[in-house]
């Protein structure tokens, strides 16, 4: 069964500062691993997509790598906004389901 | 493009009573999928399915039913609500196994 775990919980950061949000996976037979931003009382916003066979993914401010070997995703998030306040979610993908982490916290603060 | 609906967006029952949360995607995807999420417990799937006609049980399947009469449609049924079936649920949607899955803004529900 896949476990997928967030370190940490929760993180606050100074406005302007990179983020460094983490995730680990069990099993690394996976399709790809995908990153999402859940806002309070809100849907999940897909951010990164990293299909099996690539090591990272890039979009704006986000970078995504991934590393099937040491069942290991790190997401980038360059020069912190308060609006990058949410929680992420990342998710490890097979051919029918997604296995969640529960989650990091963030907290930008102006 | 609406994406993937869901209705209602809340909903309180009580102990006992049935109901169906409703799913509906305009993106013709063939996999389409409810997860519930707890705090703390992050998210889990209770059924999918494949395309038309096809459904499976996740890792929490009981206390509900799923069918998938049209690609578009995937309702959930609560057959006799629980207490620990308050949870906020999600549905969700992609084209196969190796694509992005967009979800739905959730319907928040309440057994007393």
């Amino acid at each position: 069964k896949q476990e997928v775990t967030q370190i940490p919980a929760a993180l606050s950061v100074p406005e302007g500062e990179n983020l460094v949000l983490n995730c680990s996976f069990t099993d690394s037979a996976i399709y790809n691993l995908q990153w999402f931003r859940q806002d309070p009382g809100k849907g999940l916003t897909s951010l990164l997509l990293i299909q099996s066979s690539q090591r990272e993914q890039t979009s704006g401010r986000l970078n995504a790598s991934l590393d099937k070997s040491s069942g290991r995703s790190t997401l980038y998030i360059a020069a912190s906004q308060p609006g990058d306040s949410a929680t992420y979610l990342c998710a490890a993908v097979d051919d029918y389901k997604l296995s969640f982490g529960a989650g990091t916290t963030v907290t930008v603060r102006a | 493009n609406a994406g993937v609906t869901q209705t209602p967006k809340f909903q309180v029952l009580k102990t006992g009573q049935s109901m169906t949360l409703q799913c509906a995607q305009d993106m013709n995807h063939e996999y389409m999928s409810w997860y519930r999420q707890d705090p703390g417990m992050g998210l889990r799937l209770i059924h999918y399915s494949v395309g038309a006609g096809i459904t499976d049980q996740g890792e929490v399947p009981n206390g509900y039913n799923v069918s998938r009469s049209t690609t578009e449609d995937f309702p959930l049924r609560l057959l006799s609500a629980a207490p620990s079936q308050t949870s906020v649920y999600f549905c969700a949607s992609r084209f196969s196994g190796r694509d992005e899955q967009y979800f739905g803004p959730g319907t928040r529900l309440t057994v007393t």
